[in-house]
């Protein structure tokens, strides 16, 4: 069964910085993307970052360029995400997901980030 | 970027109604589409994957349809798990795109 758990969200303050983790299982990691998604309070999905398998490939929504970086670890089957200069509008729930077919075929429970002074 | 509308953004609908759920793109992405489903406080789930194809697992009366810039979800015959947000999302080109939602209610 693939599973896929975050942690590593909560309270930070605007300009702070958070690294959140999913840790992956059930299925041969390196051979995926991987990527995140996000959903703040009450509006819709937005795709925030993906990974080729090796990691040798990354995007990201404009939004976060410069200021998130998403990494892997293929041995210890873990992906990252690594928030710089935090904004309120980055508060969501972040989930993370395998791609397969370029889409999101599974998702973790997701983390919430909340941005607030 | 790619930009995703989707309508309508709320349907309400009865068990057993034939619901379609289109979703357009602002320019040509072949058949790069997938269909989502989420339900309150769950994560979203996979339902159709390249426009067309049901991924494992998905009841037949789920199916989708469309290519270049237009699509569509159809739900042959609604059952009471269906309800809940439907999103389409592109995968041609990054960033990937989302559609804004399309909120499926009891009537």
């Amino acid at each position: 069964e693939v599973q896929l758990v975050e942690s590593g969200g909560g309270l930070v303050q605007p300009g702070g910085s958070l690294r959140l983790s999913c840790a992956a299982s059930g299925f041969i990691f390196s051979k995926y993307w991987m990527s995140w998604v996000r959903q703040a309070p009450g509006k819709g999905l937005e795709w925030v970052a993906g990974i080729k398998q090796e990691g040798s490939e990354r995007h990201y929504v404009d939004s976060v360029k410069g200021r998130f970086t998403i990494s892997r670890d293929n041995a210890k089957t873990m992906l990252f995400l690594q928030m710089n200069s935090l904004r309120v509008e980055d508060t969501a729930v972040y989930y993370c997901t395998r791609e397969a077919t370029s889409l999101s075929d599974s998702w973790g429970q997701g983390i919430l980030v909340t941005v607030s002074s | 970027d790619i930009q995703m509308t989707q309508s309508p953004s709320s349907v309400s609908a009865s068990v057993g109604d034939r619901v379609i759920i289109t979703c357009r793109a602002s320019q040509d992405i072949s058949i790069w589409l997938g269909w989502y489903h989420q339900k309150p406080g769950k994560a979203p789930k996979l339902l159709v994957f390249a426009a067309s194809g049901l991924q494992s697992g998905v009841p037949s009366r789920f199916s989708g349809s469309g290519s270049g810039t237009d699509f569509t979800l159809t739900i042959s015959s609604l059952q009471p798990e269906d309800f809940g947000t439907y999103y389409c999302q592109q995968a041609n080109s990054f960033p990937y795109t989302f559609g804004q939602g399309t909120k499926l209610e009891m009537k």
